[in-house]
């Protein structure tokens, strides 16, 4: 059974860096064609991607986040971590992660499994 | 920066059939953007529904099926349930960025 869960601080102040852990289980991120994503919701508003991390520690960036974002994982805690810079009032929203497929039957990236999110409020 | 379009708004009779698209700013949608189509309810994460173009998870009911239609990707419910009234969001991948659509309201009334 593949679960996972944010955690982090739900109030950070503007400019502050935002550091958020996804602890998952029922699956390893050393196996092959496995990822994690981060995604993010502002309250009533749509879903964003924001970055992926494989198992072969391939990366990837929201193109329009990208200098802000930095995604690490540590395969034996079983845990993938994002850190957001700069954070600004707009950045209020609930940062899910999501248990990600990669290969010839999955396309490059199949989000399949989500945490239930964590809301981060900024503000002064 | 690329921008995915999706219907604000639909309803739906139960019973009825309807077809949620996915349109790209940058070019007509093909399989190779792979689309993804995920149901979310209030309160709820987000369940992935469909994967690249039309596959189907484990989970998801028969009455979902996923194509591309007319340079869109496309989400047909046939006989829509009530609980099939959601928010639904299609995602595509760009070359190594994915981006979500606006996301769909789906009223079935």
């Amino acid at each position: 059974q593949i679960t996972l869960k944010e955690s982090g601080p739900t109030l950070v102040k503007p400019t502050q860096t935002l550091t958020l852990t996804c602890t998952f289980s029922g699956f390893s991120l050393s196996t092959s064609g496995v990822g994690v994503g981060w995604i993010r919701q502002p309250p009533g508003k749509a879903l964003e991607w924001l970055a992926l991390i494989y198992w072969d520690d391939d990366k990837r960036y929201s193109p329009s986040l990208k200098s802000r974002l930095t995604i690490t994982k540590d395969t034996s805690k079983n845990q993938v971590v994002l850190t957001m810079s700069n954070m600004d009032p707009v950045d209020t929203a609930t940062y899910s992660c999501a248990h990600t497929k990669k290969g010839p039957s999955w396309g490059p990236a199949v989000m399949n499994y989500w945490g239930q999110g964590t809301l981060v409020t900024v503000s002064s | 920066q690329t921008v995915v379009t999706q219907e604000p708004s639909l309803t739906v009779s139960p019973g009825g059939t309807v077809t949620l698209t996915c349109a790209s700013s940058t070019a007509a949608v093909t399989s190779g953007n792979y689309p993804n189509w995920f149901q979310q309810k209030p309160g709820q994460a987000p369940r992935a529904l469909i994967y690249t173009t039309s596959n189907k998870h484990p989970w998801t009911p028969a009455r979902f099926s996923g194509s591309l239609l007319g340079g869109r990707a496309a989400l047909t419910l046939s006989g829509v349930q009530p609980e099939d009234e959601a928010d639904y969001y299609c995602l595509l991948y760009y070359g190594g960025a994915l981006v979500f659509g606006g996301g769909t309201k789906l009223t079935v009334l």
